[in-house]
C-alpha cells in the first residue's frame, strides 16, 4: 500500500507551547487528509478533513484557533498545537486518500504528544 | 445523522472464531473498510467492500449487504496476535469516511 509518514513519532513539550506535527504523503498525492486524535483506551476522534489548497474543515467542539492545520500542497499536511496544555496530550493520527474515489485512507505512525 | 454501530468489547479464545458485526446509515455510500489499531499504533487496512458478499483474505473475512446496511469481519484461527480493536468505516457520498468507535477483541488463551 501507499506510504504516509508522520514525524515525529513522540514529542514532549512544555505547557505554553506550540507543537508542529508534520504528515506526508510519499508516494501518492493525497487531496484529502485527516487529522484524528484518540485518547487511551477511546477509538480515533475525527479533529478536521483538509483538502489541498482550501481551508481546514473542523468538526465540532474543536478549536480551529488552537490546532493549526495547514495543507498547502498534495504531499504534505501540518497540524500546529498552539499554546499547548497538559489536556492537550494524546496521540495525534493522520491518514490520506485520494478524494472521490473508492480507495482505503492510509495511516501515518501517530504523534504521541505529552504536554508538561 | 450518519451513523456507524458495532460492539465495544468482544472476547473470544485462542484458536476460536469470532464474528464483529458493524451497521451503518449513511448519506449515500461507497464502500465499507475494515481496519485494525493494536494499542498505541495507527490502524492498518483490512478489508474493503462495496459490493454485497463475502470476501475471504486468509484468516479474515469481510461481509457486507447494502439492503440491510449491514457488515461483519469474520476471524478465524484466532491468534493472540489478533488482540486488537477492529474499526469499520463507512463512505459516505461525498466520499467522507464515517467511523464506528471500534471493537476491542480480547483474545484468551
Amino acid at each position: 500500500g501507499a506510504v504516509v509518514s508522520q514525524h515525529p513519532s513522540w514529542v514532549i513539550c512544555k505547557s505554553g507551547t506550540s507543537v508542529k506535527i508534520e504528515c506526508r504523503s510519499l508516494d501518492f498525492q493525497a487531496t484529502t487528509m485527516f487529522w484524528y486524535r484518540q485518547f487511551p483506551k477511546q477509538s480515533l476522534m475525527l479533529m478536521a478533513t483538509s483538502n489541498e489548497g482550501s481551508k481546514a474543515t473542523y468538526e465540532q467542539g474543536v478549536e480551529k484557533d488552537k490546532f493549526l492545520i495547514n495543507h498547502a500542497s498534495l504531499t504534505l499536511s501540518t497540524l500546529t498545537v498552539t499554546s499547548a496544555h497538559p489536556e492537550d496530550s494524546s496521540f495525534y493520527i493522520c491518514s490520506a486518500r485520494v478524494r472521490d474515489m473508492n480507495t482505503e485512507a492510509f495511516f501515518g505512525q501517530g504523534t504521541r504528544l505529552t504536554v508538561v | 445523522g450518519q451513523n456507524i454501530d458495532q460492539p465495544t468489547e468482544m472476547t473470544a479464545t485462542e484458536g476460536a472464531i469470532v464474528q464483529i458485526n458493524c451497521t451503518y446509515q449513511t448519506s449515500g455510500f461507497n464502500g465499507l473498510f475494515w481496519y485494525q489499531q493494536h494499542a498505541g499504533e495507527a490502524p492498518t487496512f483490512l478489508s474493503y467492500n462495496v459490493l454485497d458478499g463475502l470476501e475471504e483474505k486468509g484468516r479474515f473475512s469481510s461481509f457486507l449487504s447494502r439492503s440491510k446496511g449491514y457488515s461483519y469481519l469474520l476471524l478465524k484461527e484466532l491468534q493472540m496476535k489478533d488482540s486488537a480493536s477492529y474499526l469499520c468505516a463507512a463512505l459516505d457520498s461525498n466520499y467522507q469516511l464515517i467511523w464506528g468507535a471500534g471493537t476491542k477483541l480480547i483474545i484468551k488463551p
